[in-house]
């Protein structure tokens, strides 16, 4: 199986700030790297795939980048909204695996 | 708009079997380039792919829950089902439904989860 690592597990932050998570495959995965956020008690929605490809509807504040075993998803000024978790998921080989997600505080 | 939603005891004994049903609506499961999966999250932890099903029955399953896992399709009712045999505590979990896009890998419509706690 591939392994997802994210970091950090957790980062507190302040509103405006620029925020980025960095998930690391354990074996290339090409650009098959997708980015959810999740609230407490709601189901992940997808922000980010293929990568670097923006959702529709998600805010552009959201980017991502990244190939290979490398991925960052960036923050770019950080909203009172953007508090929960984070996680990056892989499509390249099943079995399809998780990070271990990034808890973002505000 | 598309729409999923689980249903199904939020009880279930040691030992016993857990049997969960997602129903599809605002849009047809039999959707080309779609398949349609379960991840579940146990309490405080991080999310875990169950497997997925097309609509003609098609599987990919995780490893470590295939030997006690079936996933079925019921193209008549707009949904899809889970079957997971002799659990644990272990299974206790937030069991998700969603589509899974089979161009890029990615789910992009959940529904909104169900909590099945596994306790005699």
């Amino acid at each position: 199986d591939i392994q997802m690592t994210q970091s950090p597990s957790s980062v507190s932050a302040s509103i405006g700030d620029r925020v980025t998570i960095t998930c690391r495959a354990s074996q290339g995965v090409r650009s098959f790297l997708a980015w959810y956020q999740q609230k407490p008690g709601k189901a992940p929605n997808l922000l980010i795939y293929n990568a670097s490809h923006l959702q529709s509807g998600v805010p552009s504040r959201f980017s991502g980048s990244g190939s290979g075993t490398a991925f960052t998803l960036t923050i770019r000024s950080l909203q009172p909204e953007d508090f929960g978790s984070y996680y990056c998921q892989q499509a390249d080989t099943f079995p399809l695996t998780f990070g271990g997600g990034t808890k973002v505080e505000i | 708009q598309l729409q999923l939603q689980e249903s199904g005891p939020g009880l279930v004994k040691p030992s016993e079997t857990l049997s969960l049903s997602c129903t599809v609506s605002g849009g047809s499961i039999a959707s080309s380039g779609f398949f349609w999966g379960w991840i579940r999250q146990p309490p405080g932890k991080g999310l875990e792919w169950i497997g997925i099903i097309n609509y003609i029955g098609t599987t990919n399953y995780s490893p470590s829950l295939k030997s006690r896992l079936t996933i079925s399709v019921d193209t008549s009712e707009n949904q899809f089902s889970l079957i997971l045999s002799s659990v644990t505590s272990a299974d206790t979990a937030v069991y998700f439904c969603a589509r899974w896009s089979t161009s890029s890998g990615f789910f992009d419509s959940w529904g909104q989860g169900t909590l099945v706690t596994v306790s005699s």
